[in-house]
């Protein structure tokens, strides 16, 4: 089976800009999990989606929203970016085995 | 108090070393217990899962649950400077909702 594949690897934005993450997940798989990833904080949950409803929210702010489609694709927003936002954001998928297998991430700078 | 707690290291070992890394949890409710190993500029992939007490072995690795003490470790025996990435232990609750310790970087030098 394929992985969980996340697009685009690598983004560049500046501050107030809004910006739209995308992650297939695992085929069969509709379980759909964002984390925040930073050298400071470490890995941080951002939300969860389940069969295109959201299942659980960590802390972090309205700034950051999600979505899942019906084909269990899932797309995260953040709006009026900050510096603060840098980092590397990944996307998880489960098969509902109580296990989460993550993308590659997509490492968001900036500026 | 965070809900799993983790050693940042760094640890740094010869090549051939016993590597023990290790978590400690607060809610006995947890059901699940992972570790994964990220690589620099990769996503975790998961090394071991298991949901009870006692010891997993998986080739070098071995994942030992103590829920009484709610305390996990990782064990690898004969490092490989591979297996240089960061460690992280991942715990379930009933709920399905994961909880990441803050990971343990490890270096094992040739």
């Amino acid at each position: 089976k394929a992985g969980v594949t996340q697009t685009p690897r690598y983004l560049i934005k500046t501050r107030g800009q809004q910006v739209t993450l995308s992650c297939s997940p695992i085929s069969g798989h509709r379980s759909v999990s964002w984390y925040q990833q930073t050298p400071g904080q470490g890995l941080q949950f951002l939300f969860e989606y389940f069969s295109e409803t959201q299942r659980n929210k960590g802390n972090f702010p309205g700034r950051f929203s999600g979505r899942q489609f019906s084909n269990s694709r899932s797309e995260m927003n953040v709006s009026t970016l900050e510096l603060g936002d840098s980092a590397l954001y990944l996307c998880a998928s489960s098969g509902g085995e109580d296990t989460q297998y993550f993308g590659p991430g997509t490492r968001l700078t900036v500026l | 108090q965070k809900e799993v707690e983790q050693d940042p290291g760094p640890l740094s070992v010869p090549e051939g070393a016993i590597v023990s890394l290790n978590c400690t949890y607060s809610n006995s409710a947890f059901q699940y217990f992972m570790w994964y190993r990220q690589y620099s500029r990769k996503g975790p992939e998961l090394l071991m899962y298991t949901y009870s007490s006692g010891n997993k072995e998986d080739g070098r690795f071995t994942a030992q649950v103590d829920k009484s003490s709610k305390y996990i470790s990782l064990f690898i025996r004969d490092s490989q400077p591979s297996d240089s990435a960061t460690y992280l232990c991942a715990i379930v609750n009933n709920f399905n909702k994961f909880y990441f310790g803050s990971g343990t970087k490890l270096n094992v030098k040739p």
